[in-house]
Formats: structure tokens, sequence, C-alpha cells
């Protein structure tokens, strides 16, 4: 099993040019989720997904749109991107029955110039 | 804005010494999860703590429940370069789905 993977790996941006960060897991997890990482800032939840289907906004959801296109795949979209979204993004998931932790993927370190 | 408060921010050691890390909250903390996050890596599940006062090992870890249940604890005996990483705490407020509410992390160095 790959686990939780993501693409692209690194990727830089012009402010204002738009991007999808893709995520995949193949441990047949129900819930997934996409944080960002910015230095002395731990983690924060910018959207989630409980199931197939379902989406919800976290903590910092402005600037970001989300799709669950399937159980496996869960994308994030910056459709016009700013300096401030500059940071590395990490997609996690979690199985739901008799399971709790999270498990995440590699990054995609994004800087926007 | 975060409510878990996680310190101190940065620990330098000598290996061998111990290392400690506090996760502190001024409400109470429903289950807490702790994560490891090596240097460049991405975060690795540790435990999940979930009654008052409970006390978890896993070798040279001791993780701990305040009686409170308004602070937990991540200790670490006689460390070794391979501790070298940032160490967060994660409170879930009870959340049915999986939200966890993340400290900003103690970022640890170990000097061989």
């Amino acid at each position: 099993n790959a686990g939780v993977t993501q693409t692209p790996k690194f990727q830089v941006l012009k402010t204002g040019q738009s991007m999808t960060l893709q995520c995949a897991q193949d441990m047949n997890h129900n819930s997934m989720y996409w944080y960002r990482q910015d230095p002395g800032m731990g983690l924060r939840l910018i959207y989630y997904s409980a199931s197939e289907g379902t989406t919800d906004k976290g903590e910092v959801p402005n600037g970001y749109n989300v799709s669950r296109l399937n159980k496996r795949e869960f994308s994030l979209r910056l459709e016009s991107a700013a300096p401030s979204q500059t940071s590395v993004y990490f997609c996690a998931s979690r199985r739901d029955r008799g399971g709790y932790e999270q498990y995440f993927g590699p990054g995609t370190r994004l800087t926007v110039t | 804005g975060q409510q878990v408060m996680q310190i101190p921010q940065y620990q330098h050691v000598q290996e061998g010494e111990d290392f400690t890390t506090y996760c502190n909250s001024s409400t109470t903390l429903s289950n807490i999860q702790w994560y490891k996050q090596r240097p460049g890596g991405h975060p690795v599940f540790l435990i999940q703590l979930v009654k008052s006062g409970e006390v978890k090992k896993q070798k040279r870890l001791t993780f701990q429940f305040g009686e409170a249940k308004k602070n937990s604890s991540l200790h670490i005996t006689a460390t070794q370069t391979t501790d070298v990483g940032t160490y967060f705490c994660a409170d879930d407020r009870g959340s049915t789905l999986g939200r966890l509410y993340f400290g900003r992390g103690t970022q640890l160095t170990v000097w061989p």
C-alpha cells in the first residue's frame, strides 16, 4: 500500500494563478483532510470530507475549494493564488471505525510569488 | 484562534538528556493525540490519550493526560539523535468527524 500520496511535491505560482493539489489514499478510509503548515503555526485544517460526496470547512477555508472526487481522492484548489498561501500543504486520511489516528501524505511545498 | 498551547516552542538538549513538552488548555481537553514530524517529513501519529490521569509508555516515551484534562505531556528519557523533530499535540474537541486542533509544536534538537 502506498498510503496517502500527494502531487505535486513542489510548486511555484505567480500571484493570481490557479492550481489543484491532488491527494489519494489506498487504505479505503472514509475521512480525508487538508491542512496547511506555516512556520511556528502548527497544522491548521482547511477543509475536510467525512465521506464521499460531503465536504466541510475547517479553520482556514478562505481562498480554497475542495472536491471529493470519489472515496480515494480529495483535491484542493486555489482559484487565485496569493502570497499568503505560501505554505506546506498536507493531506491526511482516517479510518473511521476502530481507528482515530490520521495518516498524512508527504506534503506539497507551495510558493506564491 | 488556537486554544491548545504547547510549550516550549524550541528545546535543545544534549544526547542522553531528558526532554518534556507540554500541551495546556484553559478549557477541558477531549481526546489528545500526539504526532511527531521529522525535519522535512510529514506528521506521524504516536498515541491517543482519552482518560483523565492516563499514562501510556512507548519505550523511552511517556505520555500523560492531566487529572483535570486540561494538560498533557510527552516525556522522552535519555534522548537520542533519532528523536530529533517537532512534536505536536492535537485535541479533537469531541469531534466524531476526526477534526483535530493542533498545538504549534515543540521543535526538538539533539546534540550528539
